[in-house]
């Protein structure tokens, strides 16, 4: 069946830029997440969705980064205004119930900011 | 405050030894321990988790993982590696502390490197 899904794979953006990364979980998943890994690190929490609600955004490094659920299904992640230091990776994780269930990834967004 | 240690940037092992992969972790609740594989170019992959109950966990591709609760560890091990097991390992723990908390801190990944 269908993994999940991220687009785009890739991004190029200018400082100051506004970016959008959207991520399709797997269906019927109740859990979404979404992190950042920079090169030569692990992943780092930035946000968690459970159904719409976003239940826990402590993660996020400053108020230039938004992310939304409105249909419980797809997010998407905004960055405004990005910067060199939002270079990374953003990876998105479904999982299917609230307790402590593996989480399954999409293959990530590489955003680079010039 | 939680946090993962994997001690080695890389572990190198022949085919058909032994192989672990090392990961200490500090949390203030129960930990829940995950392992999740990375190959390139593709996402992570889930390998074994410990929740409760026998401290040997076994999961995916012939991985275990032992939880020592005294030495706050939580190894991979594979009996007899294989090439393919080349790729990049993260351990991960979730601090237990009732519901609201839905954050995994992540180590900073071991490469393996099987050599033939």
């Amino acid at each position: 069946g269908a993994g999940v899904s991220q687009s785009p794979r890739y991004k190029v953006a200018k400082r100051g830029q506004d970016v959008a990364l959207r991520c399709d979980p797997i269906s019927g998943h109740v859990s979404l997440f979404w992190y950042q890994q920079a090169l030569g690190q692990g992943p780092e929490f930035l946000t968690y969705f459970q159904n719409e609600a976003q239940l826990d955004k402590s993660g996020l490094p400053s108020d230039r980064f938004f992310a939304e659920r409105p249909e419980g299904s797809v997010s998407t992640l905004k960055i405004q205004r990005t910067q060199q230091e939002d270079s990374a990776v953003y990876l998105c994780a479904s999982s299917p119930g609230t307790g402590v269930h593996e989480q399954y990834f999409g293959p990530g967004t590489r955003l680079t900011v010039t | 405050a939680q946090s993962v240690a994997q001690p080695e940037d890389q572990v190198n092992v022949a085919e058909g030894n032994p192989l672990t992969v090392k990961c200490t972790y500090s949390v203030s609740g129960n930990p829940y321990l995950f392992w999740y594989v990375q190959y390139p170019n593709r996402g992570l992959q889930f390998l074994l988790k410990y929740i409760t109950g026998d401290n040997l966990v076994k999961g995916s591709y012939g991985f275990e993982a032992e939880f020592n609760k005294s030495q706050t560890s939580f190894h991979l091990k594979k009996p007899s590696a294989l090439v393919s097991d080349s790729a990049l390992y993260f351990c991960a723990v979730r601090d237990f502390r009732g519901r609201g908390n839905y954050q995994l801190i992540w180590g900073a990944g071991t490469k393996l490197i099987i050599k033939p």
